[in-house]
């Protein structure tokens, strides 16, 4: 198995924009976690989904972050506007039931 | 609201010695993680404990778990600079939400 694929690896945009980060969990798992991590906060858990719906949205920061998952091989976290804060490590995550969380490569956002 | 914390933060120590990083949490929960993380690298899943008393061990490591203690170790056995790495712990909040420890970054020099 490929394990987890995030897409971009890296991301660098200017405040005010809109930034898409894609994950691509591992097939049959049906849960889909978006980490982000800062030195400041170390790893937080943003939102969750089982089998496609959103079960706890409560670590998203700001309406500005948005995170959808239109079916079982794909999620999106959305932030717009974008702004410096924002910048972090984001990880997407999967498991099969309550198991062991399998991490993907990460996206590293800059937001200048 | 659950709160997992690591100690130390930070430990360099010298190969072949042995040493324990200690995780302790807050609530009730059963099921507890220890993750490694390398510089710039992802997360990499190292042990699951399930159950009171659970020990699990791969190499060098060894991990443990007390759940009426609230309190979970990571010993490390004869350390060798490829376990120079970030160790995290996470603890099973409610159903399948992690709470993060702070993380031990362990140095080891040779």
């Amino acid at each position: 198995d490929a394990g987890v694929i995030q897409s971009p690896r890296h991301e660098v945009t200017e405040m005010g924009q809109e930034v898409t980060l894609r994950c691509k969990p591992i097939s049959g798992h049906d849960y889909l976690f978006w980490y982000r991590q800062t030195m400041m906060r170390g790893l937080e858990l943003l939102i969750y989904f089982n089998n496609n719906v959103p079960i706890d949205d409560s670590g998203m920061p700001e309406d500005r972050f948005s995170a959808k998952m239109p079916n079982a091989s794909f999620s999106t976290l959305k932030i717009q506007p974008s702004e410096p804060r924002d910048s972090a490590v984001y990880f997407c995550a999967s498991s099969w039931s309550t198991r062991e969380q399998f991490f993907g490569p990460g996206t590293r956002l800059t937001v200048l | 609201e659950l709160k997992v914390e690591q100690n130390p933060l930070f430990l360099s120590m010298q190969e072949g010695k042995n040493y324990t990083i200690y995780c302790n949490y807050s609530t009730t929960s059963d099921r507890l993680y220890w993750y490694r993380q390398d510089p710039g690298k992802s997360l990499e899943s190292l042990f699951v404990l399930l159950s009171n008393g659970a020990v699990k061990q791969e190499g060098r490591l060894m991990a443990s778990l007390d759940t009426k203690a609230r309190l979970s170790t990571l010993h490390i056995t004869a350390a060798v600079h490829d376990l120079s790495a970030t160790y995290f712990c996470a603890v099973d909040n409610a159903g399948n939400m992690l709470t993060f420890g702070g993380g031990t970054r362990l140095m080891v020099k040779p």
